[in-house]
């Protein structure tokens, strides 16, 4: 069985500062894909940024990015300037590859970016 | 516009009556999944299909029913048999997942159900 972690449920940062979101896994999968997603208060589901996990390289997306480490089985999410749009609940998904693959997110971390 | 649609945003039903949600996507995607959100709980799995036809169990599916007759449908049924109904349910579809590739899945707007 796969699950996802996701260990701090609030965190609160300064406009324009960086935060980083935690997330850890455990799977005895080898080939996956992991992706950040955000809902704001729309409760929209939104993906902000996925990394496969064949690749080393730490995947970004403008401001976002990951620090993807597959030995230890984590996956946090960088967000840098923090801006008020930011404000939401983020999500830590795992799905791995193969016919009846499944997507498993963790509980969620809520965001409050402060002006 | 592609893209997936739930239906209705809002739903009211009283103790002890089935009801389906809807869930419709026109963006040819194979795979679709029905989700459970509870404050501090996350998105649950409630089931899945990765074709039409075929469906598996997730984490949550007791009290729970789904259909897969048509690629862009997913209808999901909550019975009387579930016991605690009200909740905010997603449904999301992807591009079905091979031997080395997935994508990331797409979601509708929710469907907010309580049970009076």
């Amino acid at each position: 069985a796969q699950t996802v972690t996701q260990s701090q449920p609030e965190m609160s940062v300064q406009e324009a500062e960086t935060v980083t979101l935690s997330c850890t896994y455990d799977t005895s999968e080898n080939n996956y894909y992991l992706f950040w997603y955000k809902q704001p208060p729309s409760r929209q589901m939104i993906l902000v940024i996925r990394q496969e996990a064949y690749k080393q390289q730490n995947a970004t997306e403008n401001r976002f990015s990951v620090n993807f480490q597959k030995a230890a089985k984590s996956f946090s999410l960088k967000i840098s300037d923090s801006q008020l749009g930011d404000t939401a609940m983020y999500f830590c998904a795992f799905a791995p590859t193969g016919a009846n693959s499944k997507l498993t997110f963790g509980k969620g971390i809520t965001l409050s970016v402060r002006p | 516009d592609g893209g997936i649609t739930q239906s209705p945003k809002y739903l009211f039903r009283k103790e002890g009556q089935n009801v389906t949600l809807s869930c419709e996507q026109n963006l040819n995607h194979d795979a679709m999944y029905w989700y459970r959100q509870d404050p501090g709980q996350g998105l649950r799995l409630i089931y899945y299909s990765q074709i039409v036809n075929d469906f598996q169990k997730g984490d949550i599916a007791e009290g729970y029913s789904v259909s897969r007759e048509k690629k862009e449908s997913f209808p999901l049924t909550v019975t009387s048999a579930q016991k605690n109904p009200t909740a905010f349910y997603l449904c999301a579809s992807s591009i079905r997942s091979t031997r080395t590739s997935n994508t990331e899945a797409f979601f509708g707007q929710g469907t907010r159900l309580t049970v009076v």
